[in-house]
């Protein structure tokens, strides 16, 4: 049983464009939910994350937004840059359980 | 530099070996993982540790083993119960009790099971 579910495993993105990129969850105890990038033979790096008491979070050119109702959130990334193609995970925790629960991630190719 | 360190970075064995894989962490955090990632599939959780002298099974703890002797150190023992090791194994470490659980990752080890 899939928690956080990343629906699309890849996106191709022109260079200078936005970058749209998707998670749905189905645990409503979820409350953090964090976005990370990781490039092909290293580990993940910590890129954003939202808590549930908010709907948008913003950092220079990256920003998540949360949909609680839909029990969705996306990463925007403006403008793309080359640099940005690399494998995304969403990734959820929520109570007193430390545990990180993640999506199968989303590959993103930014064409020149 | 604080950071976590595994190694190898690639590790080719026998079928029927158990292999040990490394991770150390200097950035002081109680809380280390072990991961596994097969192509296509996102972080799968192997084991656990909150704290020295504990830890619990994650959702594929099976062929597994693991030890918290140290704070810094976690190592990850595959053994020959597990029935498909080839794969690339992900080392983390956070700060728990916070609400926001960033985990820091190692670089990853490759295993490749002949």
């Amino acid at each position: 049983d899939q928690q956080v579910k990343q629906n699309s495993p890849s996106l191709s993105v022109q260079e200078g464009r936005i970058s749209i990129l998707n998670c749905d969850y189905t645990n409503s105890m979820f409350d953090y939910f964090l976005w990370y990038k990781k490039y092909p033979a290293e580990g993940p790096t910590f890129l954003i994350s939202i808590s549930s008491i908010k709907d948008k979070n913003e950092d220079g050119r990256f920003t998540v937004f949360l949909n609680k109702s839909a029990k969705h959130l996306s990463l925007h990334i403006v403008p793309s840059q080359p640099g940005d193609s690399a494998v995304y995970f969403c990734a959820a925790s929520g109570g007193s359980n430390y545990q990180l629960i993640w999506g199968a991630g989303t590959k993103l190719i930014i064409k020149p | 530099d604080g950071g976590i360190t595994q190694s190898p970075k690639y590790l080719f064995r026998k079928e029927g070996q158990n292999v040990t894989l490394s991770c150390e962490q200097n950035l002081n955090h109680d809380a280390m993982y072990w991961y596994r990632q097969d192509p296509g599939q996102g972080l799968r959780l192997i084991y656990y540790s909150q704290i020295v002298n504990d830890f619990q099974k994650g959702d594929i703890a099976e062929g597994y083993s693991v030890s918290r002797e140290k704070k810094e150190s976690f190592p990850l023992t595959v053994t020959s119960a597990q029935k498909n090791p080839t794969a690339f194994y992900l080392c983390a470490s956070s700060v728990p009790g916070l609400a926001f659980n960033e985990q820091f990752f190692g670089p990853g080890t490759r295993l490749t099971v002949l």
